[in-house]
């Protein structure tokens, strides 16, 4: 079974601070990692995601994420916060097998950005 | 080429009434998902289909619950006898359909509120 805990419903930051939303999750094969964005009144957008390899993942709008396997975490950071990066975000993970299709997500993070 | 549709964008009901909601996906994409979002809930997962076929349906909350699709392509979701906790944002997703941790697309969302 599969479950993806995202620490903190609310995060506030400055416009030019460090942006870290921690994602923790738990799977009993390798899993597949996502981090998804979702502005007001629209869908989900893919920022990046984990799959095999390099567990540094870059993704769009300067995000990255690190796979780190003996922390079961995938923490998405951004060096800089614009305030264009306000919205929420969602960790998921899909483990593949009979679940091929699956996303399971987070309760998701949402980022206030401060002037 | 043009994104994931989903109609309508909003539907209002009354309790016990019947709702269709439709969903086109990317052109060329096998997998077709949907999930439900609510504030109770989170995000969850319905049910994903590869072709016609829906090889997980593990995430229907009930029986007044179905999802079709035809051709390959268009998906309805209906909810049969509607109930006040059935109001949702009701999301749909695609794929390509070929590898495990493709990318998943999503629309805009159906916003379903059950009087």
């Amino acid at each position: 079974a599969q479950s993806v805990t995202q620490l903190g419903s609310h995060v506030s930051v400055s416009e030019g601070a460090l942006v870290l939303l921690r994602c923790n999750y738990s799977s009993s094969v390798p899993p597949y990692l996502f981090w998804y964005v979702q502005y007001p009144n629209q869908g989900l957008q893919l920022l990046l995601k984990y799959t095999t390899g390099a567990t540094l993942v870059k993704g769009i709008n300067g995000f990255e994420a690190e796979f780190k396997k003996s922390e079961t975490s995938f923490h998405l950071t951004k060096p800089s916060a614009h305030m264009s990066d306000a919205a929420e975000y969602f960790c998921a993970v899909s483990e593949g097998g009979d679940s091929w299709g699956k996303l399971q997500f987070g309760a998701g993070t949402q980022v206030v950005v401060t002037p | 080429g043009a994104g994931v549709s989903q109609s309508p964008s909003n539907k209002v009901t009354e309790k016990g009434k019947d709702v269709e909601l439709r969903c086109d996906p990317i052109s060329g994409h096998t997998a077709l998902y949907w999930y439900r979002q609510s504030l109770g809930q989170g995000l969850e997962f319905l049910i994903y289909f590869q072709g016609n076929s829906a090889p997980d349906k593990s995430g229907l909350p009930s029986d007044r619950f179905s999802a079709e699709r035809t051709g390959g392509s268009v998906s309805t979701l209906t909810i049969q006898r509607t109930q006040q906790e059935d109001s949702a944002v009701y999301l749909c997703a695609s794929s390509l359909g070929q590898v495990v941790g493709e990318t998943q697309y999503f629309g805009p969302g159906t916003r379903l509120l059950v009087l």
